[in-house]
């Protein structure tokens, strides 16, 4: 069974706007961790965020934000004002257990100018 | 300075050959791992390493064998190349399992496999 879900295939937004990726995730844990990350064109994987199950407050990492909605098993990450730097992959991921980060499919991103 | 190297970053090779990817990480930290991002761009561990000792081992062929000399270094050897063994591999780290932040990735390495 998929453990994380990113429903999104592609995306394209314009410039400047906000921009919600959406990630759903199964676990019957208490702790978990949840992360996004970021893999632009040459390829590198690039952390952005993270959110603990026990965080009351939503993670926010300058232009990034994670909406955490424990209740619905919800993980979005939100850009606000958009750049056409922020085109890429971005991946939901979850550590699963103690030992292993698990990933989503990815999202491909798309900054109109 | 780069946090966690990987060599090569590109590697084609024939089927049946052996080949190695080194990596190396200077951060100090005490976990390392080897990640295989398909052509679909799906991420999957494939195995990682606690202070040199074996922690996972996902359902990977046993052509794929891992090798920690210290905590700084992780290799993976592969032996009697396949075509789908064609992929970018990850190397990563993280300070310690089950730590609550992400892995430092390092630039991976695309195995081309003809």
């Amino acid at each position: 069974a998929q453990k994380i879900t990113q429903t999104q295939p592609g995306m394209f937004v314009q410039e400047k706007e906000a921009v919600t990726l959406d990630c759903t995730y199964d676990t019957s844990d208490q702790s978990y961790g949840l992360f996004w990350y970021k893999q632009p064109s040459s390829g590198e994987m690039i952390f952005l965020i993270y959110q603990g199950s026990y965080d009351e407050q939503n993670a926010t990492e300058g232009r990034y934000s994670l909406n955490f909605q424990k209740a619905r098993k919800s993980a979005n990450l939100v850009i606000s004002a958009s750049q056409l730097g922020d085109s890429a992959m971005y991946f939901c991921a979850m550590r699963e257990g103690y030992d292993k980060i698990i990933f989503g499919k990815g999202t491909r991103l798309h900054i109109l100018p | 300075d780069t946090a966690v190297s990987q060599t090569p970053k590109y590697l084609v090779t024939q089927m049946g050959n052996d080949k190695s990817i080194k990596c190396e990480q200077n951060l100090g930290h005490d976990t390392m791992y080897w990640y295989k991002q398909d052509s679909k761009k799906f991420l999957k561990i494939m195995f990682s390493y606690n202070n040199k000792e074996l922690i996972i081992n996902e359902t990977v062929p046993n052509r794929f064998s891992p090798k920690s000399p210290d905590k700084a270094h992780l290799n993976l050897h592969i032996n009697s190349l396949e075509l789908g063994d064609s992929a970018v591999y990850f190397c990563a780290s993280s300070l310690w399992t089950g730590a609550n932040y992400g892995y430092t990735f390092g630039s991976g390495t695309r195995l081309t496999v003809v």
